[in-house]
């Protein structure tokens, strides 16, 4: 069936490295991408986003790499911070199938190393 | 910081009871969606809504019902509490011209005895 899904559940990075989390997907016909952070506690927040006419977009110290080919989405976080330390979900979307829904994976938890 | 609300925060009930999670949101949001996430796992959608009076079924079958009377309002009911409903629950918002752009409550952690 179709599935978002993490390569790695967790990762540890040290305060001021970059880090970087993946996620694959399988739906090729998913258009849309993005990404949350939870903190303990919290609901998600959103991070960024992507369509898939780009591949690559960037935010304030987040970028998002897409590649197509290999259906594969990645969240870069530069000069990671202690306050960056949650779980990362992506999510995608077909639109074309008329879904107004995302599909989310089962997120990564980022923690940094002060 | 969004402006939608979730009550209450934990609730731990008995099997067999009735219970109402109230969501909120001051954002004049037209979407309103409720999640379900075991703990370190995915989001899975249960409820949404794109309006009044319109409350759709995600793709986790649920024993839930919704109801959207009002906007800003979008309470989710279960009449009879299992075990197998413990877990937590999300509620988010979104406007149209945001795209897919939701903003999410702080949930509300079920445990059902």
């Amino acid at each position: 069936g179709e599935s978002v899904g993490l390569h790695l559940p967790t990762l540890s990075v040290q305060e001021g490295d970059n880090s970087i989390i993946n996620c694959a997907y399988s739906n090729s016909a998913s258009d849309y991408f993005i990404w949350y952070k939870q903190e303990s506690g919290k609901g998600p927040q959103f991070i960024i986003d992507i369509r898939s006419n780009m591949d690559k977009r960037q935010g304030q110290r987040v970028t998002v790499l897409l590649n197509k080919t290999v259906k594969h989405l990645s969240l870069q976080i530069a000069a990671t911070q202690p306050g960056d330390s949650a779980v990362y979900f992506c999510a995608e979307k077909n639109s074309g199938a008329g879904s107004y829904q995302l599909t989310f994976g089962k997120g990564t938890k980022l923690s940094v190393i002060p | 910081e969004a402006d939608i609300y979730q009550t209450p925060r934990y609730l731990v009930i008995g099997t067999g009871k009735k219970i109402t999670l109230e969501c909120s949101q001051t954002m004049g949001h037209d979407k309103m969606y409720w999640y379900q996430q075991d703990p370190g796992m995915e989001l899975h959608l249960i409820h949404y809504s794109y309006g009044v009076n319109s409350t759709e079924k995600g793709d986790l079958s649920s024993e839930s019902t919704v109801s959207r009377i009002r906007t800003e309002h979008f309470p989710l009911t279960l009449e009879s509490a299992r075990p197998s409903h413990t877990s937590q629950y999300l509620c988010a918002s979104g406007y149209r011209g945001l795209g897919e752009k939701l903003f999410f409550g702080s949930g509300t952690q079920l445990s059902v005895l």
